[in-house]
């Protein structure tokens, strides 16, 4: 089976502007879970997908959002990009919610804003 | 909620030594626990998990870890160290039902000295 892909691997943007991050998760999987990456603050949970509905939510300001589609691939977008958005945001899909599913991720996208 | 401590950011360790990182949790729930290993510019790879059974879970590349209730721990150790375990390790909890969200530690850097 093909893995978790991201597009783009990566991205520059201006701070201000908008941008959506891409997943597509391994086939038949149907959770898709966001973290954003970062060297001050590591590794946090942003959201996640089921099955088109978001489940749960991590404490990141509205300007961060997300949504899944019919075939579980997943979209996050941050609008007005800040500086301190620049990180790595990893996307990880799983078979399922709860139980002992374990979480597969993708390379990432590698987030810079100027 | 859960969280997880991982102690010692930079981990040194001469070649063919034993490698050893901890890891210590807190969980309002039965927890299910998780290493992932990161190399350069990638994704997160699973190296082990625990969910339910024996303690002492073994995974790939030759590490192993074991599950310690009593301690809340979850120290995760290889016998002989090599070149290409360098890389950054992180600890993650999530609770064993409900979402798949997943709490990291901070993560170690693990140097490999020859």
């Amino acid at each position: 089976k093909a893995g978790v892909t991201q597009t783009p691997r990566y991205l520059i943007k201006t701070r201000g502007q908008q941008v959506t991050l891409s997943c597509s998760p391994i086939s038949g999987h149907r959770s898709v879970s966001w973290y954003q990456q970062t060297p001050g603050q590591g590794l946090q949970f942003l959201f996640e997908y089921f099955s088109e509905t978001q489940r749960n939510k991590g404490n990141f300001p509205g300007r961060f959002s997300g949504r899944q589609f019919s075939n579980s691939r997943s979209e996050m977008n941050v609008s007005t990009l800040e500086l301190g958005d620049s990180a790595l945001y990893l996307c990880a899909s799983s078979g399922g919610t709860g139980g002992s599913y374990e979480q597969y991720f993708g390379p990432g996208t590698r987030l810079t804003v100027t | 909620a859960q969280s997880v401590t991982q102690l010692g950011s930079h981990v040194s360790v001469s070649e063919g030594a034993l490698v050893l990182l901890r890891c210590n949790y807190s969980s309002s729930v039965p927890p299910y626990l998780f290493w992932y290993v990161q190399y350069p510019n990638q994704g997160l790879q699973l190296l082990l998990k625990y969910t339910t059974g024996a303690t002492l879970v073994k995974g790939i590349n030759g590490f192993e870890a074991e599950f310690k209730k009593s301690e809340t721990s979850f120290h995760l150790t290889k016998p002989s160290a090599h070149m290409s375990d360098a890389a950054e390790y992180f600890c993650a909890v999530r609770p064993s039902y409900g979402n798949n969200r997943l709490a990291f530690g901070k993560g170690n850097q693990v140097v490999v000295i020859p």
